[in-house]
């Protein structure tokens, strides 16, 4: 069975871009989670839904971010605009029960 | 108060001893789930065992095992006869609420303990 899928890998873009980050959960999971590690912060949880639904988004940044899950095998995490700030590995973990399964990363990079 | 501690940054280990990364936790939940993850120099976070507050046995994984003292709020992992393979950053994690319910899902990860295997 695939692991979460996540894409891109590595994101370059240019401060004011919009950034898409995708991901696909692990068939038969119904939580997903999307999580941001940086040196600073380490690893932090910015959202996760349960069967769709956002249940918990109060580690998103700010307005800049955006998550959706339209069904169960899809989800995206938009920042838009972009700042150099929002540079980091952004992971997408799913689970189902006992731990979450993570996803291999996106390395963005704003400049 | 940070609610997971990991006191150790960094260790050496000889290939072949066995590792204890430690991990101390505050909580005032009765029920909540303790887990590691170990990130290789690769990335990716592979999750590696997972203790629950009302297990009466400490978890086991291969030769990963969880020393759980809850009275201490102590959660270490234990790695046997280590490898090579073993050099990554651990990090401990815990999440409050019984992992069988909808409840709180956030996982709370310390800053981590780069682990070194030396041959």
């Amino acid at each position: 069975d695939a692991g979460v899928i996540q894409s891109p890998r590595h994101e370059v873009t240019e401060m004011g871009q919009e950034v898409t980050l995708r991901c696909k959960p692990i068939s038969g999971h119904d939580y997903l989670f999307w999580y941001r590690q940086t040196m600073m912060r380490g690893l932090e949880l910015l959202i996760y839904f349960n069967n769709n639904v956002p249940i918990d988004d109060s580690g998103m940044p700010e307005d800049r971010f955006s998550a959706k899950m339209p069904n169960a095998s899809f989800s995206t995490l938009k920042i838009q605009p972009s700042e150099p700030r929002d540079s980091a590995v952004y992971f997408c973990a799913s689970r189902m029960m006992g731990g979450q399964f993570f996803g291999p990363g996106t390395r963005l990079t704003v400049l | 108060a940070q609610k997971i501690t990991q006191t150790q940054p960094g260790m050496f280990v000889q290939e072949k001893e066995a590792v204890t990364l430690d991990c101390t936790y505050d909580t005032s939940d009765p029920s909540y789930g303790l887990f590691w993850y170990k990130q290789p120099s690769s990335g990716e976070m592979i999750f590696l065992i997972y203790q629950g507050s009302y297990d009466q046995q400490n978890a086991t994984e291969g030769r990963y095992s969880l020393n759980f003292q809850k009275a201490r709020k102590s959660a270490n992992l234990v790695i046997s006869a280590s490898q090579l393979g073993d050099s990554a950053m651990y990090f401990c994690a815990m999440r409050e609420g019984h992992i069988s319910n909808f409840g709180n899902e956030k996982l709370t990860f310390g800053t981590g303990t780069r682990l070194t295997i030396i041959p």
